[in-house]
């Protein structure tokens, strides 16, 4: 089963509001990758986090990996319409890059 | 660069029936990973080639299989197809150093429809 869990499952925010997305897992990652998956398109590549602590912005989305690298989130400040989609973090576990459950993201104009 | 392809784009099978799905990976990427995509199982991986042999294979039964081509593409076969087989099926490739995962690419998906 998945060993990648994220929350929340839904998200449906107002336009402008922020939004995150927390990731776990249940083992120590040697580093954590998140994507982006518009409707009706395929996952594509945000981010790679691999130290522990590390913080990385890009624009408005703020990634960061937990101390003990078993967690990590997303955050988006003041949410835009092109934002929508389903966010998944994805690390290796026993050499199987394992993708989290997904965190899907509405937009209320 | 062009992207990932996969061929056929959708497809529409009955149980029983054998299935095979097309990858070419971004020129220069040697790895090659599989993954199935369904609303209730969320994206899990199947398989990984790298140069031509498996390196990693998910927990899926052996109707599922896949193989490399020296050129680097990539197929997999599903056969006997059941009901539960109908799922976005996406092919990713990417730069595999060989210590840890980088950047997947990842290709529009082949959509299989089991009937």
């Amino acid at each position: 089963g998945q060993q990648v869990m994220q929350i929340p499952q839904y998200q449906h925010v107002q336009e402008g509001e922020d939004f995150t997305t927390y990731c776990n897992s249940s083992t120590t990652l040697s580093n954590i990758q998140w994507y982006k998956q518009r409707p009706g398109g395929h996952p594509v590549f945000l981010i790679q986090l691999v130290k522990s602590g590390e913080v990385k912005k890009q624009k408005r989305l703020t990634f960061q990996f937990g101390e003990a690298k078993k967690n990590s989130s997303l955050h988006i400040t003041a949410t835009q319409t092109t934002d929508v989609g389903t966010y998944f973090c994805a690390g290796p576990i026993d050499e199987k890059l394992t993708f989290g459950t997904g965190t899907r993201l509405t937009i209320i104009p | 660069k062009a992207g990932v392809t996969q061929t056929p784009r959708y497809l529409i099978k009955t149980r029983g029936q054998q299935v095979t799905l097309s990858c070419s990976p971004i020129s220069g990427h040697r790895s090659v990973s599989w993954y199935q995509q369904t609303p209730g199982q969320g994206l899990q991986f199947l398989f990984e080639y790298f140069s031509e042999t498996q390196r990693n294979k998910g927990n899926f039964p052996g109707r599922f299989s896949g193989r490399q081509f020296s050129n680097s593409r990539s197929e997999m076969n599903v056969s006997t197809l059941e009901l539960g087989d109908s799922a976005l099926y996406l092919c990713a490739s990417s730069f595999f150093t060989g210590v840890a995962y980088n950047e997947q690419f990842f290709g529009p998906g082949t959509r299989l429809t089991v009937l």
